[in-house]
């Protein structure tokens, strides 16, 4: 069974620069979230879906950050414009129909 | 109040002895508990859950919960240098969504 797949692995951008991630989840997975993790903390909850409907984005800053998973399968995290503090790994996770969470690689941003 | 909180480490601990870890958490309804265990530069995964007040083991691993006390811990017996990572409590919080702590680093001493 093929894992979560992220792109890019690794972003370096300026600041006020827009920047796009995309996520696959394993084949068959309803739930997909996306996760913020900063260097040294645990990862934040940015956005969970189920199927293509948004079940909780209350910790998306939404006048910069974006997402969509069109058709239920993919999905990609928009940052426009990107801020210094936006440098964090970015984790997707999706679930199936049992509790446990299975994350992908993550993408590294470094907002220069 | 953070929703979940854990000892900050990092843990140093010597090959063969037992890694203790501790977390608490705000939520008196949460009813899922889970530990990741995360390698530098790698994804948090899933080692042991537990949804019910007492001990649950999993080979050289064991969870503990106490709900009254708000309380869940990891213990790792005979840690290997292979367990050195940071570990990682979540809880569900508002009955779906998984909150996390900020993680302990543990070193395993050869």
């Amino acid at each position: 069974e093929a894992g979560v797949a992220q792109s890019p692995r690794y972003k370096i951008i300026e600041k006020r620069q827009s920047v796009a991630f995309w996520c696959n989840p394993i084949s068959g997975h309803a739930t997909l979230y996306w996760y913020q993790q900063i260097l040294g903390q645990g990862p934040k909850l940015l956005i969970q879906f189920q199927n293509n409907g948004v079940v909780d984005d209350s910790q998306l800053p939404k006048d910069r950050f974006s997402a969509e998973r069109l058709k239920g399968v993919d999905s990609t995290l928009k940052i426009q414009p990107a801020k210094l503090e936006d440098s964090a790994v970015y984790l997707c996770a999706s679930k199936g129909g049992r509790f446990e969470q299975f994350f992908g690689p993550g993408t590294r941003l470094t907002v220069l | 109040q953070k929703e979940v909180e854990q000892n900050s480490g990092p843990l140093s601990v010597p090959e063969g002895a037992i890694a203790s870890l501790n977390c608490t958490y705000s939520d008196r309804g949460s009813q899922s508990f889970f530990w990741y265990r995360q390698y530098s530069g790698k994804s948090p995964e899933l080692i042991m859950f537990i949804y019910s007040n007492g001990d649950k083991e999993d080979g050289r691993f064991t969870a503990q919960l106490n709900k009254a006390s708000q309380y869940v811990s990891l213990l790792i017996r005979d840690s290997q240098p292979s367990d050195s990572a940071t570990y990682l409590c979540a809880v569900t919080f508002m009955g779906y969504k998984l909150s996390f702590g900020a993680g302990t680093t543990v070193t395993v001493r050869a």
